[in-house]
């Protein structure tokens, strides 16, 4: 199994400029959940799905955030617009058998200049 | 969600046992206990997860007391390679998933 993919693995642009985030999940899988990771807040949830379905986007930051789930192996975290405050290094995790196991993707790394 | 504690760091030496405690007082009857290991630049990584008394995988073992307001993760025989960052995490294993909150974890550091 390749496990969670995630890319790009490292992503650099410009403040105002649309960033897309994707995630494949490991397949039958059923949860999906979108980290962001920074040094000063630690990890921190944005968003999970279960069946594809959003069940809690309370982690979003602000509107300029959304994340969609078109199907069960794949999923996308827009950013629209960037802003240097979302730099940071976002994870992609699927949930496994056990009923709190997730699984985590080896992140994208975004820098926002 | 409960609400857990831990020390914000460690140190040891190789071959070592560490252990490290997390504080949950509020845990609710249907929570469940969860490490992760987080390396640098990686994602974390799920170790081990209990209910009651003992949980021992090839990895660590928890230790749960009766009353369950406490666990302690514990590493036998550390390495090098054993330096990381640790979270405990308390939540119920809902079928529809939950929420986790990843506190900000313990930093173990292990000398040589």
């Amino acid at each position: 199994d390749a496990g969670v993919i995630q890319s790009p693995r490292h992503e650099v642009t410009e403040m105002g400029q649309e960033v897309t985030l994707r995630c494949k999940p490991i397949s039958g899988h059923n949860s999906l959940f979108w980290y962001r990771q920074t040094m000063m807040r630690g990890l921190e949830l944005l968003i999970y799905f279960n069946n594809n379905v959003p069940i809690d986007d309370s982690g979003m930051p602000e509107d300029r955030f959304s994340a969609k789930m078109p199907n069960a192996s794949f999923s996308t975290l827009k950013i629209q617009p960037s802003e240097p405050r979302d730099s940071a290094v976002y994870f992609c995790a699927s949930r496994g058998w056990q009923p709190n196991e997730q699984f985590f993707g080896p992140g994208t790394r975004l820098t926002v200049l | 969600l409960a609400k857990t504690t831990q020390p914000i760091s460690m140190d040891s030496y190789e071959g070592q046992e560490v252990n490290i405690t997390c504080s949950h007082n509020n845990i609710a009857t249907n929570d469940y206990i969860t490490w992760y290991q987080q390396f640098p630049s990686q994602g974390p990584r799920f170790i081990i997860q209990g209910y009651k008394t003992k949980v021992t995988n090839e990895v660590a073992s928890l230790f749960i007391p009766a009353d369950r307001k406490s666990s302690t993760l514990s590493l036998p025989r550390v390495s090098l390679s054993d330096t990381a960052v640790y979270y405990c995490l308390v939540a119920p294993p809902e079928e529809g998933g939950f929420k986790t909150i990843f506190g900000a974890g313990t930093r173990l550091f292990v000398k040589a």
